[in-house]
């Protein structure tokens, strides 16, 4: 089945303890997308990636870092986690040929103490 | 400044037509209109996306003013599987960046 799977789906943490959301497509997928959701703001792009090696930021990409040493992952680190970046997190991946439509993950939903 | 307006919340009646507007007046000349929706607890969900002619799909409509400043998402008969928050979004023409509105909440009625 043709999935984007996002790892964990929930996670309590505290301040400043360095965190990984790992986000994985089988559909050898060249454009993937790291997206944040928060009440009354729709989902913000935080970064993107054209493919391997290529990435580049978004409209809120302060305070994240991503990597894509391989085509199916794209990893979110939060370096220093602070209160202001508990959110629900969505990863998005897309064939680049024709432009075609995102597929989203089911979530992680991230709260920092 | 968001790139997009759209209204917090529409109702509809079930298998009646439904027309969700966005207005994207500082939209510019290459850049995409597109739609998805999201249901609770999920991931959005592709609707349909355009440039500049109206687009039709097996599951709506999408309709672009000449001027390219307002679009309206057309589905043809509501259902009850419809009900969700609809969003308008912008990208760039290679589909890098994406901006969404806040979303409209459909409610439809049996």
């Amino acid at each position: 089945e043709a999935q984007v799977t996002q790892n964990p789906r929930y996670l309590i943490t505290v301040t400043g303890k360095k965190l990984t959301v790992t986000c994985s497509q089988n559909m050898n997928h060249e454009y993937m997308s790291w997206y944040r959701q928060d009440p009354g703001l729709g989902l913000r792009q935080i970064y993107y990636s054209m493919n391997v090696e290529v990435t580049d930021k978004g409209d809120v990409p302060e305070g994240y870092k991503v990597s894509r040493k391989e085509k199916r992952n794209f990893p979110l680190i939060l370096e220093s986690p602070s209160p202001n970046q508990t959110s629900l997190y969505f990863c998005a991946s897309s064939d680049r040929a024709g432009n075609q439509p995102q597929h989203f993950g089911d979530g992680t939903r991230l709260s920092i103490l | 400044d968001a790139k997009t307006t759209q209204p917090n919340s529409m109702e509809s009646n079930e298998e009646e037509p439904v027309h969700l507007p966005c207005n994207h007046s500082t939209i510019s000349g290459t850049d995409y209109i597109h739609w998805y929706r999201q249901l609770p607890s999920q991931g959005p969900e592709y609707v349909i996306h355009g440039l500049t002619s109206n687009v039709n799909n097996r599951m709506a409509s999408l309709a672009i003013a000449e001027d390219r400043k307002s679009s309206t998402l057309i589905l043809h008969r509501a259902t009850l599987r419809d009900a969700a928050v609809y969003y308008c979004i912008l990208s760039d023409y290679n589909f890098n960046k994406f901006y969404f509105g806040s979303g409209t909440k459909l409610n439809v009625k049996p």
